[in-house]
């Protein structure tokens, strides 16, 4: 099975701050790669896939870029909004895998 | 409005049986893969199984933590999906998310979430 690896699995960050995540694949799995943003008691949202598309309606401080084996989240001006967990889950190889998740808190 | 909306989650005795369903809406069943996601009490997304569209003849796919005693079919005349879960165990405790898959490129990908449905295995 394809290990997904987030870091950090923690971090605690101010509104306006710039943020990255990283997202390490045991193996290549070209661009199959998603984002997504979940907040406590509801369901997970797609932000980007393809490694590096935007999914409709996400705002455009999101972004999202890396192939192979390393991937990375960004979020370039943190908002109240955007203190959620967010896991990466690879779409190259059955059995579908998610990150272990990486929690944003406020500062 | 494209939605899924899940139910049949439930306490249950381990060892015992349980059926998920999930109905769809808003769109074009037949044409979705449609996926199944589990989150344990206070842990990440897992994912549980796939089946796949109409034009991919409805084949499934499992994560081995499942395969052999869940099975997930589809009723396209209801427009739903179903996770059948057999020889439950406590570590099946789980909310139980059900997601349309839809093709970005060359890969499948969550795009629309349902709400959940708690299942709950008892010792």
């Amino acid at each position: 099975d394809i290990q997904l690896t987030q870091s950090p699995s923690f971090l605690s960050a101010s509104v306006g701050d710039r943020v990255t995540i990283t997202c390490r694949a045991s193996q290549g799995i070209s661009s199959y790669l998603a984002w997504y943003q979940q907040k406590p008691g509801k369901a997970p949202k797609l932000l980007i896939y393809a490694a590096s598309t935007l999914q409709r309606g996400v705002p455009s401080r999101f972004s999202g870029s890396g192939s192979g084996t390393e991937f990375t989240l960004t979020i370039s001006s943190l908002q109240p909004e955007d203190f959620a967990t967010y896991y990466c889950q690879q779409g190259n190889t059955y059995p579908l895998t998610f990150g272990g998740g990486t929690k944003v808190e406020i500062k | 409005e494209v939605q899924v909306v899940e139910s049949g989650g439930n306490l249950v005795q381990s060892g015992g049986s349980l059926r998920l369903s999930c109905v769809a809406s808003g769109f074009t069943f037949s044409d979705h893969y449609m996926d199944w996601v589990r989150q344990a009490p206070g842990k990440g997304l897992e994912w549980v199984g796939r089946a796949r569209n109409k034009a991919n003849s409805y084949t499934t796919e499992y994560a081995a933590s499942v395969k052999g005693r869940f099975t997930i079919s589809r009723d396209e005349s209801k427009n739903s999906l179903y996770l059948q879960m057999d020889s439950l165990k406590t570590e099946d405790t789980a909310v139980y998310y059900c997601g349309r898959g839809a093709w970005f490129g060359s890969t499948v990908t969550v795009d629309v979430w349902g709400q959940g449905t708690t299942v709950t295995v008892s010792s």
